[in-house]
């Protein structure tokens, strides 16, 4: 079965400091995606970064970057130099390759404090 | 470049009401189409999604169901709503193989 877990409900941040959010996951499928998506109050949902389960490098996007491990099965996505138009829910997907779904996870709020 | 359109905003119906949520995407051709639900402080349920023209897969049994009549636009409906149907409800696109979701802003429906 395939699943996606996010432990941290809430997290909080001092402005330009880095944060990690964590995000674990798991599929038997040998293909997959995994995708971080951040949801600011008004509800839309905006597509951060992306990284396929055979990338040989972990997926960088501005001050978005993904933190690969696949033998412990995680995506954690590390924020730096974080700014107050930040703050917001951040949620992980998976993407099995056998499904055109994209599961997703509880999210995690993350607060950036001045 | 590519957009999805989702109406309307905000929805508030009474309970035994029907429903019609529509959603058209632009500037693409065939996409992968998806219908999210999201409870308050929760994450994102997937109800329906469809890879085609009258192709709808529903992932949650319940009293919603959904359809594309046309190849960019898809539609979630229900006969007599809920009120456990309240929610946010977001249409999302995507292009076919392992590629991000396209989400559209969203309806925030109450049922009363």
């Amino acid at each position: 079965a395939q699943k996606i877990t996010q432990t941290q409900p809430g997290m909080f941040v001092q402005e330009k400091e880095a944060v990690t959010l964590d995000c674990t996951y798991d599929t038997s499928d040998p293909s997959y995606g995994l995708f971080w998506y951040k949801q600011p109050s008004s509800g839309e949902m905006i597509f951060l970064i992306y990284q396929g389960s055979y990338d040989q490098q972990n997926a960088t996007e501005g001050r978005y970057s993904l933190n690969f491990q696949k033998a412990r099965k995680s995506a954690n996505l590390v924020i730096s130099a974080s700014q107050l138009g930040d703050s917001a829910m951040y949620f992980c997907a998976l993407a099995p390759d056998s499904s055109y779904k994209l599961i997703f996870g509880s999210g995690t709020r993350l607060l950036v404090r001045p | 470049s590519q957009t999805i359109h989702q109406w309307p905003a905000t929805l508030v119906q009474p309970v035994g009401s029907p429903l019609s949520l529509e959603c058209t995407v632009e500037g693409t051709s065939n996409p992968n189409l998806y219908w999210y639900r999201q409870a308050a402080g929760r994450g994102l349920q997937l109800l329906f999604y469809s890879v085609g023209i009258g192709q709808i897969s529903s992932e949650v049994p319940q009293n919603l169901s959904a359809s594309r009549p046309q190849d960019r636009q898809f539609i979630l409906s229900s006969k007599k709503l809920l009120l456990s149907d309240s929610g946010f409800y977001l249409c999302a696109w995507s292009n076919q193989g392992n590629s991000p979701l396209h989400f559209g802003n969203g309806t925030r429906l109450t049922v009363t």
